[in-house]
C-alpha cells in the first residue's frame, strides 16, 4: 500500500524559510510514470496547487509562488521536499503532498493525484 | 491561468438523494478534469480522473461527465459517508487549478 507522510515544523516565524518533507512508502519516487506534488489549503479555503517534481528533477511551480519555492527529490531516502522562503501569515495553511499518476494512450496523457498524505498544519507567526 | 468555478458552493441533501455538482472551466480543457472528495482532517481522495474514469475502489454511484468547459459530478444515491467537500481540478495546463469546492451537507 502506498503511503505519503508529510513532516516539518508546525510553527514558522515570519520571513523565515518553511521546509517540509514528504516520505513515500510502498512506491519508488524514481519512476518515469509518476511525479510528486505539493498542495496547500488555507484556513477555511479550497485547495491550491503549489508545484510538481518529476523523476528527472524537472519542476513546475505555481506562478504565484515561483519566486519563493523549490521542490527537490531525495531518491536515496525516497522522499521529496518543499522549501518556501520569506514566509508570511498568508502562508499559514495545511500542506499536503501527493503522488501524481499519468495515464492515457495515443499521445493523450492525463495527470491526476491518486494518493495523498494526511497533511501537516503550518502556522506562520512570531 | 484556467479558472475553475464550481456550483453550488454548498448544498443540503438527504441520504438517498441524487446530487449533482457542476464545474466550469474558463477555457476549454478537453477532458483533463479530476474530482476529489475531502473530509476535514483527512487526506483528499481521488474519485474520478480524466472526466469520467472511476478511480479504484470508488463506488459506482459516483459518475463524472462533460468535456471542454462544462463538467458534472453526479452521486446517484447519496450515502452517509458521502457528506464531504468535493473539488474539481484541471490538469490541462499549468498552473493546475482547483475549483473552490462544493460542500455536501445534511
Amino acid at each position: 500500500q502506498v503511503r505519503l507522510q508529510e513532516s516539518g515544523p508546525g510553527l514558522v516565524k515570519p520571513s523565515q524559510t518553511l521546509s517540509l518533507t514528504c516520505t513515500v512508502s510502498g512506491d519508488s519516487i524514481n519512476s518515469e510514470t509518476k511525479s510528486w506534488s505539493w498542495i496547500r489549503q488555507h484556513p477555511g479555503k479550497g485547495l491550491e496547487w503549489i508545484g510538481n517534481i518529476y523523476y528527472s528533477g524537472n519542476t513546475y511551480y505555481s506562478p504565484s509562488l515561483r519566486s519563493r519555492i523549490s521542490i527537490s527529490l531525495d531518491t536515496s531516502e525516497n522522499k521529496f521536499s518543499l522549501n518556501l522562503t520569506s514566509v508570511t501569515a498568508a502562508d499559514t495553511a495545511i500542506y499536503y503532498c501527493a503522488r501524481v499518476r499519468r495515464g492515457g494512450s495515443r499521445g493523450v496523457y492525463y495527470s491526476y493525484m491518486d494518493v495523498w498524505g494526511k497533511g501537516t498544519t503550518v502556522t506562520v507567526s512570531s | 491561468d484556467v479558472q475553475m468555478t464550481q456550483s453550488p458552493s454548498s448544498l443540503s441533501a438527504s441520504v438517498g438523494d441524487r446530487v449533482t455538482v457542476t464545474c466550469r472551466a474558463s477555457q476549454s480543457i478537453s477532458k483533463f478534469l479530476n474530482w476529489y472528495q475531502h473530509k476535514a482532517g483527512e487526506a483528499p481522495k481521488l474519485l474520478i480522473y480524466a472526466t469520467s474514469n472511476l478511480h479504484v475502489a470508488v463506488p459506482s454511484r459516483f459518475r463524472g461527465s462533460g468535456s471542454g468547459t462544462d463538467f458534472t459530478l453526479t452521486i446517484s444515491t447519496l450515502q452517509p459517508e458521502d457528506f464531504a467537500t468535493y473539488y474539481c481540478q484541471q490538469t490541462y495546463s499549468s498552473p493546475w487549478t482547483f475549483g473552490q469546492g462544493t460542500r455536501v451537507e445534511i
